[in-house]
């Protein structure tokens, strides 16, 4: 298994661009989670999706879409990009929502807004 | 502000020396875990507490649950330098599965 792959691993965009970082999973997990991660900051979550079709906010959503079509791939759309969003993105994924499952995460995408 | 305050923010030891990791909150947890991230990469799950007190060991590593369930401590014993990372402490509340994490400590090994 692959785990959770995502793509691209680096992106610089300018101010106002828009683009799609994607992730998906290979071991058929229902839930799927949207991080991003700031120094000093931790990881704080964007948005998340408990099934194909069913997504909904993290806490920090402003600025993201997201969609969930299919079980393996969470794709997470910036729109009119800003400086605010430079970070590492990082999406993980879990068989269950209890709060003792283990999450996986890809190995991130490290945006720049320029 | 953070839920979880993580302390100390960095801490670089020698090869051999032991070495504590506090993850600290006012909110009661259902559950925590520790994961540990190398740089470039994502986090990974190191250990899961669910019940107050409650210890466990994987190798030279310590995990400890506090009593009242709002803080936890990870305590490396003889460090090495493949324990240099990022060691995030994640939490999550009874009513929400959802994890909330603290900002980590930096740990590096000196060999």
């Amino acid at each position: 298994n692959a785990g959770v792959t995502q793509t691209p691993k680096f992106r610089i965009l300018k101010i106002g661009q828009s683009m799609t970082l994607q992730c998906a999973q290979d071991m058929n997990h229902n839930y799927m989670y949207w991080y991003r991660q700031d120094p000093g900051m931790g990881l704080k979550l964007i948005y998340y999706s408990v099934g194909a079709g069913i997504t909904d906010k993290g806490e920090v959503p402003n600025g993201y879409n997201v969609s969930r079509s299919t079980t393996e791939d969470f794709p997470l759309r910036l729109e009119l990009a800003a400086p605010s969003q430079t970070s590492v993105y990082f999406c993980a994924s879990s068989y269950s929502g209890i709060s003792t499952d283990t999450q996986y995460f890809g190995p991130g995408t490290r945006l720049t807004v320029l | 502000t953070q839920l979880l305050e993580q302390s100390p923010q960095f801490l670089s030891i020698q090869e051999g020396e032991n070495l504590t990791v506090y993850c600290n909150s006012s909110s009661v947890f259902s559950s925590l875990q520790w994961y540990r991230q190398e740089p470039g990469e994502g986090p990974v799950l190191l250990v899961t507490v669910v019940t107050g007190g409650e210890v466990k060991k994987l190798k030279r590593l310590t995990f400890q649950f506090g009593d009242a369930r709002k803080d936890s401590s990870l305590h490396i014993t003889a460090a090495q330098p493949g324990d240099t990372g990022l060691y995030l402490c994640a939490g999550a509340r009874s009513n929400d599965y959802k994890l909330s994490f603290g900002a980590g400590t930096t740990v590096t090994v000196r060999a």
